[in-house]
């Protein structure tokens, strides 16, 4: 079963690039059972769906909410696959975590790492 | 979007007695839902997928039932890692737009 690691700074200036990584364990990342996506959870709006990429490369999906500020994108030379996330506001402060999909359920989650947005 | 309301907001329950969560969709998401538990400075875990199969190591105490827009999740024997808060999400919609519930509290009673 993958193991999945959340890494990135844990504070960013408003206006600027969120970046994280996940760094999943194993040779997973390139089977072909899963998707690996990104959810951040805020006490304001709960559990939120930010975007899924499908485990080629080839296909990402994002929340229609955030879509025009989300890239998700994979390197599986590393076992990795980053979020970045532009123009941030405090209402994007929250607790980022990675996982693992097999259809749309969140299989295996990370840790989970807390950014906070703020000058 | 499909907005998931989770019913009641906090549940009182005592251990060894049934827990019974209740999620709605506001249109059908047929049987893809997922139920999930958190605990304080955990990530949340994956308990129910196709809205009624238990994921790996998911005690048969656990269960899940509905179909279309109504959903229910029965924790029977309630004992004392279960009480914490319990999500459903929608991964029906498509172009993907998966959403979540408001998430359930299952407190000691």
């Amino acid at each position: 079963q993958p193991q999945l690691q959340e890494s990135g700074p844990g504070l960013v200036k408003p206006s600027e690039t969120l970046s994280l990584n996940c760094t999943v364990s194993g040779d997973y990342m390139t089977t072909s059972i899963h998707y690996w996506g990104w959810i951040r959870q805020s006490p304001g709006k709960g559990l939120e769906w930010i975007g899924s990429l499908h485990y080629s490369g080839s296909t990402t999906d994002y929340n229609p909410a955030l879509k025009s500020r989300v890239t998700i994108a994979a390197d599986t030379s590393k076992n990795q696959f980053s979020l970045k996330l532009k123009s941030v506001t405090a209402a994007d402060s929250a607790v980022y975590y990675c996982a693992s999909q097999l259809s749309g359920e969140f299989d295996h989650w990370g840790q989970g790492i807390l950014v906070i947005v703020s000058s | 979007e499909i907005v998931m309301t989770q019913s009641p907001a906090t549940l009182s329950v005592s251990p060894g007695e049934r827990a019974t969560l209740s999620c709605r969709a506001s249109q059908s998401v047929g049987t893809n839902l997922a139920w999930y538990q958190q605990k304080p400075g955990q990530a949340p875990r994956l308990l129910i997928y196709s809205a009624s199969t238990r994921a790996i190591g998911i005690p048969a105490r656990v269960s899940g039932s509905g179909s279309g827009t109504e959903f229910t999740l029965t924790i029977n024997s309630l004992q004392s890692e279960d009480f914490s808060i319990y999500y459903c999400q929608q991964y029906n919609s498509w172009p993907p737009a998966w959403t979540f519930g408001q998430g359930t509290k299952v407190e000691i009673k």
